[in-house]
């Protein structure tokens, strides 16, 4: 079946530091993949998102490539903030047999950003 | 613009009861999912609406019902509640069903159930 799998949280780092989130997927079909991030005490908001093999999905100085050969979506920025503190959520979107779209999605990794 | 509008904000209700939560979508947009989110989890797939019609389904039981309107909101019921039940529910719309359209989420629901 479809599946997400991310790495596992608290990830915690000073500001100016780089950022890698790991996402890998198992999906049937050529799924789309995305990004969402969650502030303390809000909804889900998209980050980003890539449609297809070798697309860049890019945002706020977030970005994260479709790679289909080794079926990961990893998230990285090259200098975090305090603001980017908050929930991450990798997520996979896939069309069954009846043209229904429903997302698959990781766990989530927690950010926390010192200054 | 709009965005996602959900109510209430927050909830508390006793084992055993009913409780009804509603979600106006996104102006420009005709399909409601919902969603649960446990503390620390990630959103957990109820249903989805289209057409007022539920097209999937999620692993939920049936004490999980819901509703789409013509001017597309929706609202998620839930019976017989259980203390399991407690979370964030997250309503999300989206244009169509293409696979590539992004849901747009709103500030959901915390639910508590004592």
């Amino acid at each position: 079946g479809n599946s997400v799998t991310q790495m596992e949280g608290p990830v915690t780092l000073s500001e100016e530091a780089f950022l890698t989130i790991n996402c890998t997927y198992t999906a049937t079909g050529y799924p789309s993949l995305f990004w969402y991030v969650q502030y303390p005490g809000e909804g889900l908001q998209l980050l980003l998102k890539a449609t297809k093999a070798d697309d860049k999905g890019s945002n706020k100085g977030f970005e994260a490539t479709y790679r289909k050969e080794t079926t990961s979506f990893h998230l990285e920025k090259g200098s975090v903030q305090v603001s980017d503190s908050a929930v991450y959520f990798c997520a996979l979107s896939t069309r069954n047999a009846g043209n229904n779209r429903k997302l698959i999605w990781g766990l989530g990794t927690s950010l926390a950003v010192n200054p | 613009d709009a965005g996602v509008t959900q109510s209430p904000t927050h909830l508390i209700k006793t084992r055993g009861q009913q409780v009804t939560l509603r979600c106006s979508p996104k102006s420009g947009h005709d399909t409601v999912s919902w969603y649960q989110q446990a503390l620390g989890q990630g959103p957990q797939f109820i249903f989805q609406y289209y057409e007022e019609e539920e097209r999937q389904r999620g692993n939920f039981p049936d004490r999980f019902s819901g509703h789409q309107f013509p001017n597309y909101s929706s609202e998620l019921n839930v019976n017989a509640l259980l203390l399991g039940d407690s979370a964030l529910y997250l309503c999300a719309s989206s244009l169509g069903q293409g696979s590539g359209s992004p849901l747009h989420f709103g500030n959901g629901t915390r639910l508590t159930v004592t």
